[in-house]
């Protein structure tokens, strides 16, 4: 079955530090990658997304992640970070097999940045 | 500008009564979903349209209906059948394969 893993619940890390939030993905199709940020109360924001070509993306507030097929990961990462980041990331992919566009996410990770 | 507007924000129920959660969008989506959001459990999928007059349940559609008669408009019920109603609902809409949008969230409480 297709399944999206993130690796870490909770991710607690000192402002000005860099963060590596990880994900795994199984499926061996061609597939979509997406992370997202939640902040409390709202809803989800779209950081960035994989779709094709080059396997570094960068996406908004700073944020960058690396494509990796062999590895079959996408992992999020940012060289320092800030309060402003504390919030819930999540990981999705879309597999494209037939007819199934079906988004699979992973159970989010806590980001928690202290000052 | 385009996007996902979810209504209200706030909802407050006293049980046993059903209640219908708004969502519509002017992305000209195909495709609509709902979510369930409660602590430590991600997002779980409550059911997800593909086109107008026809809808799917997903893995959690017990207790909950849905109706997409235009293709602007998802709208969620959740009956008096669902057990444990309260938490964060979220509503998502997408085109082909790619990134879903969402709406910022109707938090329904059941007292």
């Amino acid at each position: 079955a297709q399944s999206v893993t993130q690796l870490d619940s909770q991710v607690p890390v000192f402002e000005e530090a860099p963060v590596e939030l990880r994900c795994n993905y199984s499926s061996s199709v061609s597939v979509y990658l997406f992370w997202y940020v939640q902040y409390p109360n709202q809803g989800l924001q779209l950081l960035l997304k994989y779709l094709s070509g080059s396997t570094l993306v960068k996406g908004i507030n700073g944020f960058e992640a690396e494509f990796n097929k062999s590895q079959t990961s996408f992992h999020l990462r940012k060289p320092s970070v800030h309060i402003s980041d504390t919030a819930e990331y999540f990981c999705a992919a879309s597999f494209n097999a037939g007819n199934n566009r079906k988004l699979i996410w992973g159970l989010g990770t806590s980001l928690a940045v202290n000052p | 500008d385009g996007g996902i507007t979810q209504s209200p924000k706030y909802l407050f129920r006293k049980e046993g009564q059903n209640v219908t959660l708004s969502c519509e969008q002017n992305l000209n989506h195909d495709a609509m979903y709902w979510y369930r959001q409660d602590p430590g459990q991600g997002l779980r999928l409550i059911y997800y349209s593909q086109i107008v007059n026809d809808f799917q349940k997903g893995d959690i559609a017990e207790g909950y209906s849905v109706s997409r008669e235009k293709k602007e408009s998802f709208p969620l019920t959740v009956t008096s059948a669902q057990k444990n109603p309260t938490a964060f609902y979220l509503c998502a809409s997408r085109t082909g394969g790619l990134e879903a949008f969402f709406g910022q969230g109707t938090r329904l409480t059941v007292v």
